[in-house]
């Protein structure tokens, strides 16, 4: 079965940490980009970061850049997200996508997890 | 920061035609992608490299660009397709993925 599952997702205190997991299955993993979407609630989807297949690039949003890390795991099948120094504003529902490239989009989802930041 | 604009809402009637846009100054040199969220669900690409449609989504929705605007068309609208919509498309100056603000498509 062609699937994510993210994992992961608690309450944390402003200016704590959190790892979230996602575990893919069902395709060949190591043949694609992964992302990281969240959505704060009621509110739209916006893009975190992505890492290509190899590990050798990743990029983030100017809202999470220098606290959050993307890596993955080919042999594990695994894409992470390590959020550091979690603020209010990072409270939302986070989202594992596919990325299938600039033509593609984001085309199989993970049903999200999700992250409170409060004290 | 790049940015796609989409309208807040849009309320149809059954079987009426709904048009979605999606504005934003670099549109006519990239693809853009549609999804749709139902509530409490994750969202489902629906249209991407500007008018192509998955396996499994329904010939009702169609995509078009011209210009700096994309456009999502629903034709024949059903009560089923009552959902936030939102574009996607590729910022290439930033190598990041930018997301449209969403439309709540409300089916009266």
């Amino acid at each position: 079965q062609v699937q994510l599952v993210e994992s992961g997702g608690g309450l944390v205190k402003p200016g704590g940490a959190l790892r979230l997991s996602c575990a893919a299955s069902g395709f060949s993993f190591s043949d694609h980009f992964m992302s990281w979407i969240r959505q704060a609630p009621g509110k739209g989807l916006e893009w975190v970061a992505y890492i290509n297949s190899g590990s050798s690039y990743t990029n983030y949003a100017d809202s999470v850049k220098g606290r959050f890390t993307v890596s993955r795991d080919n042999a594990k099948n695994s894409v992470f997200l390590q959020m550091n120094s979690l603020r209010a504003e990072d409270t939302a529902v986070y989202y594992c996508a596919r990325y299938g490239g600039y033509d593609s989009g984001c085309d199989l989802w993970g049903q999200g997890t999700l992250v409170t930041v409060s004290s | 920061s790049y940015e796609l604009t989409q309208p807040p809402s849009v309320s149809i009637s059954p079987g009426q035609t709904a048009s979605i846009t999606c504005s934003g100054d670099k549109l006519e040199n990239t693809y853009t992608c549609w999804y749709q969220q139902k509530p409490g669900q994750s969202p489902q690409v629906i249209i991407y490299q500007d008018n192509k449609r998955p396996s499994g989504i329904p010939e009702r929705f169609s995509g078009s660009t011209s210009g700096d605007t994309a456009t999502l068309t629903i034709t024949g609208t059903q009560a089923t397709d009552e959902a936030d919509y939102y574009c996607q498309a590729w910022d290439s100056s930033n190598r990041a993925v930018v997301f449209g603000t969403g439309t709540k498509v409300t089916v009266l």
